[in-house]
């Protein structure tokens, strides 16, 4: 069954640190490569997306990276925040279903002031 | 607003009874998802729906059932056949249907437990 392995399982760092969560995909359809921030209670929300023709994207303080020939992507989350302690989970087109998702398991970042 | 409504907030279920969760979209959007969380194990796809009348299974969906009969409207009945119906359940809609690769969007989502 086709996977999204995400990594870590969670992460702590410092106010104004740089968090880094790994995505690795197996044979997917080329489409895009949401990234989801969830809060505890909540629906997780569209925090930033690539599509595949390109290697870097930025919003802010966030950046995807992604390596095609690696079959991987990674976000970046510059000068970290209290405010970003949440949920995030990365997603990759499910192959053979226009639209569907596959999801990674999750990473818990805690951010400490 | 536009956006999808999830109800209720919590829910219970009692030994041997189906419960329906409710899932409302105003954003006019052609597919609509079911997904089930658990605490590490992301998001499980349930039933998804690309277009009116029309649904197909995914990953997990025994002891699941839907219907499709309005664009705006995907209710997931969770049957007495699932036996560890307890999770986060979240509904999300995708604009654009089948070939669209329109990013998807999620509800606050529906917590159930068992009584």
């Amino acid at each position: 069954q086709q996977q999204v392995k995400q990594s870590p399982q969670s992460l702590i760092v410092q106010k104004g640190g740089i968090s880094i969560i790994n995505c690795a995909y197996e044979n997917t359809a080329f489409d895009y490569f949401p990234w989801y921030q969830q809060f505890p209670g909540k629906g997780p929300a569209l925090l930033i997306a690539i599509r595949p023709d390109v290697s870097e994207k930025k919003e802010g303080r966030f950046t995807i990276s992604f390596n095609k020939s690696a079959k991987q992507f990674s976000l970046h989350i510059m000068d970290s925040q209290p405010g970003d302690s949440a949920t995030y989970f990365c997603a990759a087109p499910r192959e053979g279903s226009q639209g569907n998702l596959i999801f990674g398991k999750g990473t818990k970042l805690s951010v400490k002031p | 607003d536009g956006g999808i409504t999830q109800s209720p907030k919590y829910l219970f279920r009692k030994e041997g009874q189906n419960v329906t969760l409710s899932c409302e979209q105003n954003l006019n959007h052609d597919a609509m998802y079911w997904y089930r969380q658990d605490p590490g194990q992301g998001l499980r796809l349930i039933y998804y729906s690309q277009i009116v009348n029309d649904f197909q299974k995914g990953d997990i969906a025994e002891g699941y059932s839907v219907s499709r009969e309005k664009k705006e409207s995907f209710p997931l009945t969770v049957t007495s056949a699932q036996k560890n119906p307890t999770a986060f359940y979240l509904c999300a809609s995708r604009a654009g249907g089948r070939y669209s690769n329109q990013p998807q969007h999620f509800g606050d989502g529906t917590r159930l437990s068992i009584l």
